[in-house]
């Protein structure tokens, strides 16, 4: 089985917006709320940044959003800053694969 | 403050073994499914394995079953990964993770190391 799909890359300047998108099935995304999404830099390990679609936890910059369509979660990052560039992990409750195959964000 | 800290990588043979450990403080481990994730050089996470509260129920990915073993000592606030014939294509930074809920994986370790290699 396949994992989330997500694009390889993804990029904007600073102060846009950029939207990553995160496609799964009926099984996975799509059933159920429990989508999170993940920031990880070089050399680093992963952080949470999102969970439930759409919550943030604490200290995390309410620049980071997190929203939902059917089968496709939604992670977008808005007034883009030098230190968001990064790779960027869907994750979701549900599916035998639980991550997606990660996003490389580039700031221009 | 949660501190999840794996230790036990290193340089293995094909065919052998090796044991992580995670030494986890800062919270009511027994209380959390605790997760390993791996990450091979250059490429994305693959959730491998985890363990309920309990410990009475555990669930693998296909590639590591029958040879990856996951338990945990609550006594000892420490998640274990016993791994036994091991392949090169198993060559990652292993990552513990604590689950808050539904993979809501909210806090990590630092990760460690395994190399797979003759």
């Amino acid at each position: 089985q396949s994992a989330l799909t997500q694009p390889p890359s993804a990029s904007g300047s600073p102060g846009q917006s950029v939207t990553i998108s995160c496609t799964g099935t009926s099984s996975d995304v799509g059933a159920y709320n429990y989508v999170s999404w993940y920031q990880q830099h070089p050399g680093k390990a992963p952080k949470l940044i999102i969970y439930e679609v759409t919550t943030r936890p604490s200290g995390v910059p309410d620049r980071f959003s997190g929203s939902k369509s059917g089968n496709t979660a939604s992670l977008t990052v808005s007034g883009l800053q030098a230190e968001d560039e990064a790779d960027y992990y869907c994750c979701s409750f549900g599916g035998s694969k639980v991550f997606g195959g990660g996003t490389k964000l580039t700031v221009l | 403050e949660v501190h999840l800290v794996e230790s036990g990588g290193g340089l293995v043979q094909p065919g052998g073994s090796l044991r992580l450990s995670c030494a986890a403080s800062g919270f009511n481990f027994n209380i959390y499914w605790m997760t390993w994730v791996r990450q091979a050089p250059g490429k994305g996470l693959e959730w491998v394995a985890h363990i309920k509260p309990d410990g009475s129920e555990e669930r693998c990915i296909d590639s590591v079953k029958g040879r990856f073993s996951i338990s945990r000592d609550n006594a000892k606030n420490s998640l274990y990964l016993q791994m036994n014939s091991l392949r090169a294509e198993d060559t990652a930074v292993y990552y513990c993770a604590r689950d808050g809920g539904f993979y809501k994986f909210d806090s990590w370790g630092q990760g460690t190391l395994v190399t797979v290699s003759s």
